[in-house]
């Protein structure tokens, strides 16, 4: 059963370029919530979705940050016109249903602005 | 209100001696205190989690208590090992939703 899946690893942009994080989940799992952690800090909840829906955004910036988690395919975490403040590892995790289970964390993308 | 504050922010300990990691709360709607590990390069992984009817819990080496009127946890790992070597964040959630992670300890145990 293979684990929660990220891509890219590591990823490098420049300032003013757009940042994809793609986070697909364990397998019967519903439920996505992004995490950004800094160098040295703990994880910073972003947003929690589930299937075309996104549930709590209270933790991601209004400007230049977006997410989604659609019927098929992975969920999506995008950052436009990235700047260096945006350098962090981001984590999803995944879990079977909202609340009820543990949070399962993949390995993370690492971004690096220039 | 929503913070979960950690200490200490690293700790060294010798080969078989016991690490107290060490957290506060002040939201007592929290209802979910998860304990994760995490090694460099790698995602946390859940190491042991405790639910606030219950004082302590134990899963081996590895050792949560929890005192509900003072709003504090703590995880205590016995017989430290080198291979227990690694960042270690204490959480909180209201019912498994998002959660809210403290600042994470730095554990060295040496050989």
């Amino acid at each position: 059963n293979a684990g929660v899946m990220q891509n890219p690893r590591h990823l490098v942009r420049r300032r003013g370029q757009e940042a994809r994080l793609r986070c697909s989940p364990m397998k019967g799992h519903s439920h996505v919530y992004w995490y950004r952690q800094l160098p040295e800090e703990g994880l910073k909840f972003m947003v929690y979705l589930q299937k075309e829906n996104i549930i709590d955004e209270s933790g991601m910036p209004k400007e230049r940050f977006s997410a989604e988690f659609p019927k098929e395919g992975p969920s999506i975490l995008r950052i436009q016109q990235v700047v260096r403040g945006d350098s962090a590892a981001y984590f999803c995790a995944s879990q079977t249903m909202g609340g009820t289970d543990t949070q399962y964390f993949g390995p993370g993308t690492r971004l690096t602005v220039l | 209100q929503q913070q979960v504050k950690q200490s200490p922010q690293s700790l060294i300990v010798q080969k078989g001696g016991i690490s107290i990691i060490n957290c506060a709360y002040e939201n007592t709607a929290f209802d979910y205190f998860p304990w994760y590990q995490q090694f460099p390069g790698k995602g946390p992984a859940l190491l042991i989690a405790i639910r606030p009817d219950v004082s302590e819990k134990k899963e081996g080496r590895f050792t949560i208590s929890f005192n509900k009127s003072a709003k504090q946890f703590s995880l205590h790992i016995m017989d430290s090992q080198p291979g227990d070597s690694a960042t270690y964040f204490c959480a909180a959630s209201i019912g498994g939703f998002k959660t809210i992670f403290g600042a994470g300890t730095r554990l060295f145990v040496k050989a």
